[in-house]
């Protein structure tokens, strides 16, 4: 049962281009949502995040939108940068609970 | 500089063999996981430990063993119990027990590949 879903394998978007990624869960308990940054073989680093109490966060190029009726987020880069090629995980966690739910993550492509 | 120290970076094994990844902490976190990285299956989380000499299973448990006998310490074995080994491996930790923040450092990963 995947309680966070990234429907998008991969995105492609043109380096100064608005770069948007999705992310739906099913749990309504989730209360807290992050995004997180993979290169290949290295460790996720935390990129933003949102509380439920807010719907909207921006840290720089990075905005987070929380739909929390249609269970959604996504997360805005703009403008879109080549080092911004990367593997985003979205995750969740609800309160009380010590664990993060995953997404499957998503693939961003910039082209130059 | 403070950080979260994973080794090997890569690691092979042969069928049968237990193997133990080692992850080792500097940050002074109370709190360290485990996770498993599959292509198109995100990360799963496999044990985790939020003080010294306790832990929990996570999602994936089954095949994997963990130890938490320092706080800066939190080894994974991989039995040969686990029918799939072959994976990127992910240690994490975070400041304090019960994730009020929600952010996780991770380390750099082990990738163990089954021979």
């Amino acid at each position: 049962d995947q309680q966070v879903k990234q429907n998008s394998p991969s995105l492609s978007v043109q380096e100064g281009r608005i770069s948007i990624l999705n992310c739906d869960y099913t749990n309504s308990m989730f209360d807290y949502f992050l995004w997180y940054k993979k290169y290949p073989a290295e460790g996720p680093t935390f990129l933003i995040s949102i509380s439920s109490i807010k719907d909207k966060n921006e840290d720089g190029r990075f905005t987070v939108f929380l739909n929390k009726s249609a269970k959604h987020l996504s997360l805005h880069i703009v403008p879109s940068q080549p080092g911004d090629s990367a593997v985003y995980f979205c995750a969740a966690s609800a309160q009380g609970n010590e664990k993060l739910t995953f997404g499957t993550g998503t693939r961003l492509t910039i082209i130059p | 500089d403070g950080g979260i120290t994973q080794s090997p970076k890569y690691l092979f094994r042969k069928e049968g063999q237990n193997v133990t990844l080692s992850c080792e902490q500097n940050l002074n976190h109370d709190a360290m996981y485990w996770y498993r990285q599959d292509p198109g299956q995100g990360l799963r989380l496999i044990y985790y430990s939020q003080i010294v000499n306790d832990f929990q299973k996570g999602d994936i448990a089954e095949g994997y063993s963990v130890s938490r006998e320092k706080k800066e310490s939190f080894p994974l074995t991989v039995t040969s119990a686990q029918k799939n080994p072959t994976a990127f491996y992910l240690c994490a930790s975070t400041p304090f027990a019960g994730l009020t923040t929600g952010e996780l450092f991770f380390g750099e990963g082990s990738r163990l590949t089954v021979l």
